[in-house]
C-alpha cells in the first residue's frame, strides 16, 4: 500500500516567485492536512481540508491557500515568497480527519534565496 | 504562544537502558495526545496516543504516561535500542474526533548509545 507521497521533494525558488507542492493521501483516507516545520521547531499547522472543504486554518498569512481534489489529493500553494518560507513542508492523511490515524508523507523541503 | 513545550532539546542514554521524553503543555482543553518520532529525511511516524480521560497508554517498549494535574506527559521507551534514535515530537489536539490539527512541540533528539 502507498503512504501519503508528497512532490517535489526539494525546490529551490527565488523571493517573491510563488509555489504549488502536491500531495497524494493514503488511499481511502479523505481528510489531508498540511503543516511547515522550520529547522529546529516542530511542524506547524497550516490548514486541514476534509470532503473537499476548508475545515481548519493556522496562523498563517493570506499568501498560503491550498485546495483538495475530488480524488482527495490536495496542493499547497504560497505566493509571494519570501526567505521565511524556507522550511519542510509536510503532508499528512487521515480516514476521518481524527488524528489518531494521521499519517504523514516525507515531506517538500523548500528553499527560497 | 507556545503551547506544547518539550523543554529537553537533547538527551542521550545507554542502549538497554530506559529513555524518558517530556512534555508540558498549557491548554486544559486539549483532549488528545500524540507522540510521533522523526529520522532525517522522513516524515513524522505515529508512536502512540493518549486520550485525556487516562492516565497511561502501554504499547510493546513504549508508555505514555499523562498528568493532567500538572499537565504533562512523557514518553518511557523500555529497553532504549539504538533503532530508536531520532528526533521525538509531542502532539496534542482540541478535538480528536474531528479535526487534524495537531499542536506538536519543539521536539527533543535521542540519541541511544550501544
Amino acid at each position: 500500500d502507498a503512504g501519503v507521497t508528497q512532490s517535489p521533494t526539494h525546490l529551490i525558488k527565488t523571493r517573491g516567485q510563488q509555489v504549488t507542492l502536491r500531495c497524494s493521501p493514503i488511499s481511502g483516507h479523505k481528510s489531508v492536512s498540511w503543516y511547515q516545520q522550520v529547522l529546529g521547531q516542530g511542524p506547524q499547522f497550516i490548514f486541514q481540508y476534509y470532503e473537499k472543504e476548508e475545515r481548519g486554518r493556522g496562523n498563517f498569512p493570506d499568501r498560503f491557500s491550498a485546495r483538495q481534489f475530488p480524488n482527495y489529493s490536495s496542493e499547497l500553494n504560497v505566493n509571494a515568497l519570501l526567505l521565511g518560507d524556507s522550511a519542510l513542508y509536510l503532508c499528512a492523511s487521515s480516514i476521518s480527519g481524527g488524528v489518531t490515524e494521521a499519517f504523514f508523507g516525507q515531506g517538500t523541503r523548500l528553499t527560497v534565496v | 504562544d507556545q503551547q506544547v513545550k518539550q523543554n529537553s532539546p537533547s538527551l542521550s542514554v545507554q542502549e538497554g537502558r530506559i529513555s524518558i521524553l517530556n512534555c508540558d503543555y498549557t491548554n486544559s482543553m486539549f483532549d488528545y495526545f500524540l507522540w510521533y518520532k522523526k529520522y532525517p529525511a522522513e516524515g513524522p511516524t505515529f508512536l502512540i496516543s493518549i486520550s485525556s480521560i487516562k492516565d497511561k497508554n502501554e504499547d510493546g517498549r513504549f508508555t505514555v504516561f499523562l498528568n493532567k494535574s500538572a499537565k504533562h506527559l512523557s514518553l518511557h521507551i523500555v529497553p532504549s535500542q539504538p533503532g530508536d534514535s531520532a528526533v521525538y515530537f509531542c502532539a496534542a489536539s482540541l478535538d480528536s474526533s474531528n479535526t487534524g490539527k495537531l499542536i506538536f512541540g519543539q521536539g527533543t533528539t535521542l540519541q541511544v548509545k550501544p
